[in-house]
């Protein structure tokens, strides 16, 4: 299993701001993602990341809104950039883990945002 | 394009009683995973189902995959209270893409 964590855990940000959430494994991994969960509701896939390569983002969620960093195999950054109250939630970054080729997600902590 | 369709969204029953949560692909999936996430908590991982028509065991929980690959149930047997949470289906399609369920909120009465 892979130990995960984020900072921050949680915030507290005014509309047209940015906030840069952090996300820490310890051990070295090739895809880290990362999820929106807005209270009471499922998990929403923003985008995945690999190493050395821009991220790749789902449908409805863009570079410009959620830029991702990812300079090392243990490391990944989400920036959620001009925020709305919209965009509070919690988001979540996880790995993969193991050597299969399904593998189960381990997942951080998550980052809950409010936006006011 | 892909979307996993879960039922119940709520779940309320004695503790004791039984609990079955479904899952729904419109396409067939690679694999299926189910997920817990307590309140407050983040979603922690249960189990994979690979195979057609496999069914797997932890305990009270039974988990099964459907022959056509596209369905998928969790069933706890005789609820604790510690059985409270979340539970969330993935589906997994063309090996890295997860689809996670709406959720199943279960909520066990002492």
């Amino acid at each position: 299993s892979a130990v995960i964590s984020q900072k921050p855990s949680r915030d507290i940000c005014q509309r047209g701001t940015s906030l840069t959430i952090q996300c820490q494994v310890d051990s070295q991994v090739t895809m880290m993602f990362w999820y929106r969960q807005q209270p009471g509701q499922s998990l929403t896939l923003i985008a995945t990341a690999n190493q050395g390569s821009e991220a790749t983002y789902e449908s409805g969620f863009v570079i410009d809104k959620f830029p991702i960093s990812r300079p090392n195999l243990t490391f990944s950054t989400l920036t959620v950039s001009n925020m709305s109250p919209e965009d509070s939630s919690i988001y979540l970054c996880s790995v993969e883990g193991g050597l299969a080729v399904y593998n189960e997600q381990f997942f951080g902590p998550g980052t809950r945002l409010t936006v006011l | 394009g892909q979307q996993v369709m879960q039922i119940p969204q709520y779940q309320h029953v004695q503790e004791g009683e039984d609990f079955t949560t479904y899952c729904n692909s419109s396409t067939t999936l690679s694999n299926i995973q189910w997920y817990k996430q307590r309140p407050g908590g983040h979603p922690v991982f249960l189990i994979q189902l690979v195979k057609s028509g496999e069914v797997k065991k932890q305990k009270r929980l039974t988990f099964q995959f459907g022959e056509a690959k596209k369905n998928s149930s969790l069933h706890i047997t005789a609820t604790q209270t510690t059985d409270v949470g979340t539970y969330f289906c993935a589906g997994v399609y063309n090996f890295n893409k997860f689809y996670f369920g709406s959720g199943t909120k279960l909520n066990v009465k002492p």
